[in-house]
């Protein structure tokens, strides 16, 4: 079984400061990691996600993640954030072997950007 | 192309009463997952389809939740005998093929109220 932590339930940040939205994990086996966003009024939509080899992954707008196993954790970083960034973010980790690969989500950050 | 669709967008129903929820799933995606969503946490795994079978239904509460996808296409999550504990958002995903490395397509959620 896997579990999902994210430690901030709303971030606050003014436009074009760095942000970092926090995320543990606990499983006892391998993982994929997982970032979605829910824009307002939206679906969710995959922001990015770790499968295996380079520990540092990148979306297309700015955002990056890093996996860290010996902290068992996936923080979310962007240097400069917009005020279209506004949105709820929510973590997920699934097994990577076994062939159930369902999902588990973090309660989600919301983050907001102020003018 | 289209995306994964859901409807209603919105039931209000009365307590005890029987509701339907329909997913229409991306074109040619195999593996369906429900959600459900409460106010303030994380998406929370139901059940998974894949093609016409369920794969894995380990999420779903009790024997009043039930899910169908005859034809491997559409599927309709149907919740007997209402109850208030009921009201949250339930979200559809699908896949193409349902292995760990898939990207989930969401769909904008049913959002369900029992009075």
């Amino acid at each position: 079984a896997q579990s999902v932590t994210q430690l901030d339930s709303q971030v606050p940040v003014f436009e074009e400061a760095p942000v970092e939205l926090r995320c543990n994990y606990s499983s006892s086996v391998s993982v994929y990691l997982f970032w979605y966003v829910q824009y307002p009024n939206q679906g969710l939509q995959l922001l990015l996600k770790y499968l295996s080899g380079s520990t540092l992954v990148e979306s297309i707008n700015g955002f990056e993640a890093e996996f860290n196993k010996s902290q068992t954790s996936f923080h979310l970083r962007k240097p400069s954030v917009h005020i279209s960034d506004t949105a709820e973010y929510f973590c997920a980790v699934s097994p990577a072997s076994g062939g159930s690969y369902i999902p588990t989500f973090g309660r989600g950050t919301s983050l907001i950007v102020h003018p | 192309g289209a995306g994964v669709s859901q409807t209603p967008s919105n039931k209000v129903t009365e307590k005890g009463k029987y509701v339907e929820l329909r997913c229409d799933p991306i074109s040619g995606h195999t593996a369906l997952y429900w959600y459900r969503q409460s106010l303030g946490q994380g998406p929370e795994f139901l059940i998974y389809f894949q093609g016409t079978g369920a794969a894995d239904d380990s999420g779903l509460p009790n024997d009043r939740f039930f899910a169908v996808r005859p034809e491997g296409s559409v599927s309709t999550l149907k919740i007997q005998r209402t109850e208030r504990g009921d009201s949250a958002v339930y979200l559809c995903a699908s896949s193409a093929s349902g292995t760990g490395t898939d990207t989930q397509y969401f769909g904008p959620g049913t959002r369900l109220t029992v009075l």
